[in-house]
Formats: C-alpha cells, structure tokens, sequence
C-alpha cells in the first residue's frame, strides 16, 4: 500500500533558524506532490506543490521543496523561519490517476522567540 | 465565491445516534472527499466522490455512508456514533482526482459522549 512518512512529530525551533522537514513515499510510479499547512484553528492550506518539471519548487511564505526521486523524498525547506510559521504541516503523495491524495501523519513546528 | 462550506462547525452527539454533515463546493469540481483528523494520525481518506454518482470507499469508511447528492453537494452520514468517532472531519474537493490539488473547508468538530 502506498504511504507517506514524516519524520519528525514534533520540531521546536527559534525564530530565524532553518527548518528542513523530512517526507518519503513508498510509491514508484509518477506521484504528484504536495505540501500543506495548518495554522492553529484554521483549515488546511496548499504550500507548494510539484507535478513534474524543476525539482526545487517554491511556494508561499519563503517555503520550498526538494524533490529527490532516487530517495522518494520531498522535504520541506525554509531558511529562517518565523513565530507565524507555527502550524501543523502534512506531506501529501497523489498516484497518478484516479485517485485520491494520502497524507502523512503531520509535523507540528513551534516557532519559539 | 466561498470555496468548500462544511456545517455545522461544532456538534456533540451522545453514542448511538445519528447525523449527516454536510459539504458543499461552489468551484464546479468534480471529485469531493471526506477525511478525519485525529492527533498523531494525521488526515485520514473516509470516503470519496470521483464524479457525480460514484462514491468510493477510502482508508477507513467503516461506521460512515456518504452522498454525493449533486455536482456541489457530498453529504457524510453516521448512522450510529461512536465515541471512536470523536474527531475533526474534513470536507475538500479537486477539479478531478487527476493531477490536481484540493481545496479543504473548516472542518466539523464532532464529540462523541
């Protein structure tokens, strides 16, 4: 069965440091991928997404993500993060095809002063 | 244009009754999906709508029914509650389970007792 890990629960950091937040699938066919955040309260949101192309995508808010295809990875990057980036954020993998999105289990980032 | 409305935000229900919570999508998409969110699980795929008239069971349907009464309206229904179904439930709907992100309403914040 397909799957999605992420491997970190939970990340504390100080404003401005990097955050690099780890996501493999097992799937290894074409995969469309994405991250998503949720931001205490509120609902999900698209960060970034990738679908073929420049392995290095950028999205919202100064994030990236790396897609490494040899490694099934696709972690997520920002160079300084700030204390309104403390959200869950959740690694979601689409099969190529009719089906529906499989998300990992989440990180949840706290951004400390 | 309002995106994916859920209602109702908050319900209590005591074990053993029913209820539907409702989604609708004003975006002419064709696939709606409902997903649980529980700590440390992560989103979980409940069931999902590919199109108008098919509906497809996800990672954990049991204790659920849906219907995709429309195009824009995709209804979760459970007919007996559980307190194993205390959760947040997410509606969200793409253009087509094909390539394509989802865009995800508020949520429904159920308590079993």
């Amino acid at each position: 069965a397909q799957s999605v890990s992420q491997h970190n629960h939970h990340v504390i950091l100080s404003e401005a440091a990097s955050l690099e937040l780890g996501c493999n699938y097992s799937y290894g066919g074409t995969v469309n991928l994405f991250w998503y955040v949720q931001y205490p309260g509120q609902h999900l949101q698209l960060l970034l997404k990738y679908f073929s192309g420049d392995p290095l995508v950028k999205g919202i808010k100064g994030f990236e993500a790396e897609f490494i295809k040899s490694k099934f990875s696709f972690n997520l990057r920002k160079p300084s993060v700030q204390w309104s980036d403390t959200a869950e954020y959740f690694c979601a993998v689409k099969r190529f095809g009719n089906t529906p999105l499989v998300f990992g289990k989440g990180t949840r980032l706290s951004v400390i002063a | 244009n309002a995106g994916v409305t859920q209602t109702p935000k908050f319900q209590v229900l005591k074990t053993g009754q029913s209820m539907t919570l409702q989604c609708a999508q004003d975006m002419n998409h064709n696939s709606m999906y409902w997903y649980r969110q529980d700590p440390g699980m992560g989103l979980r795929l409940i069931y999902y709508s590919a199109s108008e008239g098919t509906t497809d069971k996800g990672e954990v349907p049991n204790g659920y029914n849906v219907s995709r009464l429309n195009k824009r309206e995709f209804s979760l229904r459970l007919e007996s509650a559980a307190p194993s179904q205390t959760s947040v439930y997410f509606c969200s709907s793409s253009r087509r389970t094909e390539d394509y992100e989802q865009y995800f309403g508020p949520g429904t914040r159920l308590t079993v007792t």
